[in-house]
């Protein structure tokens, strides 16, 4: 199976800033590489597909990239409602497995 | 627009059979993969096992002696049925749809998600 590891586990970070998280897999997964976002009491909600293509309605500050086993999602510009918690998730084999989670919190 | 949603038992007891079905609106079940997730207390994300149209599946090991997923394409449903339950098996459990993107290489992902059911397995 492949691991999926995050970093930082929680960030705290104010309106305005750039963030960069992070996510490794155990092994090399080319593109296969998804972005959620969470906040507390709903459903991940998709960001970011194949590790740089964003979703549909997803706002431009957020952005993916990486291949092979190391990846970074980007928020150029933290707005208030981004403060939630991130998984990334790979697609290359089942079973398919998340990252264990980033949580962003207001400074 | 595509809408998901869970229902079933808030409770089950430990031993049994949790039973869960997610509903397909505004769209059809008979094309995509359909998926289950489930998010214990406090914790991350864990895939269960998704189910395509056809009606082939595939498991999460961790879980595969236990889990059935199956699909009712005239009632435009699928379920989850995990078997044997304990404590452990308590979670908030997510239906959703997995879609993807060709580029040379199917790349899947899951865009559109329930908004969860919450299972708790206690006596």
């Amino acid at each position: 199976d492949i691991q999926m590891t995050q970093s930082p586990s929680s960030l705290s970070a104010s309106v305005g800033d750039r963030v960069t998280i992070t996510c490794r897999a155990s092994q090399s997964i080319s593109s296969y590489l998804n972005w959620y976002q969470q906040k507390p009491g709903k459903a991940p909600n998709l960001l970011v597909y194949a590790a740089s293509s964003l979703q549909s309605g997803v706002p431009s500050r957020f952005s993916g990239s990486g291949s092979g086993t190391d990846f970074t999602l980007t928020i150029s510009s933290l707005q208030p409602e981004d403060f939630a918690t991130y998984y990334c998730q790979q697609s290359y084999s089942t079973p398919y497995s998340f990252g264990q989670g980033t949580k962003l919190e207001i400074k | 627009q595509v809408q998901l949603q869970e229902s079933g038992p808030g409770l089950v007891m430990p031993s049994e059979t949790l039973s869960l079905t997610c509903t397909v609106s505004g769209g059809s079940i008979s094309s995509y993969y359909w998926s289950w997730i489930r998010q214990p207390p406090g914790k991350g994300l864990e895939w269960i096992g998704y189910i395509y149209y056809s009606g082939s599946t595939n498991y999460n090991p961790s879980l595969k002696s236990r889990v059935t997923i199956s699909l009712d394409t005239s009632k435009n449903q699928f379920s989850l049925n995990l078997t044997s339950v304990t404590a452990a098996d308590t979670a908030v459990y997510y239906c959703a749809r997995v879609t993807y993107y060709y580029d040379i290489y199917y790349y899947y992902y899951m865009d559109v998600w329930g908004k969860g059911t919450t299972v708790t397995v206690s006596s």
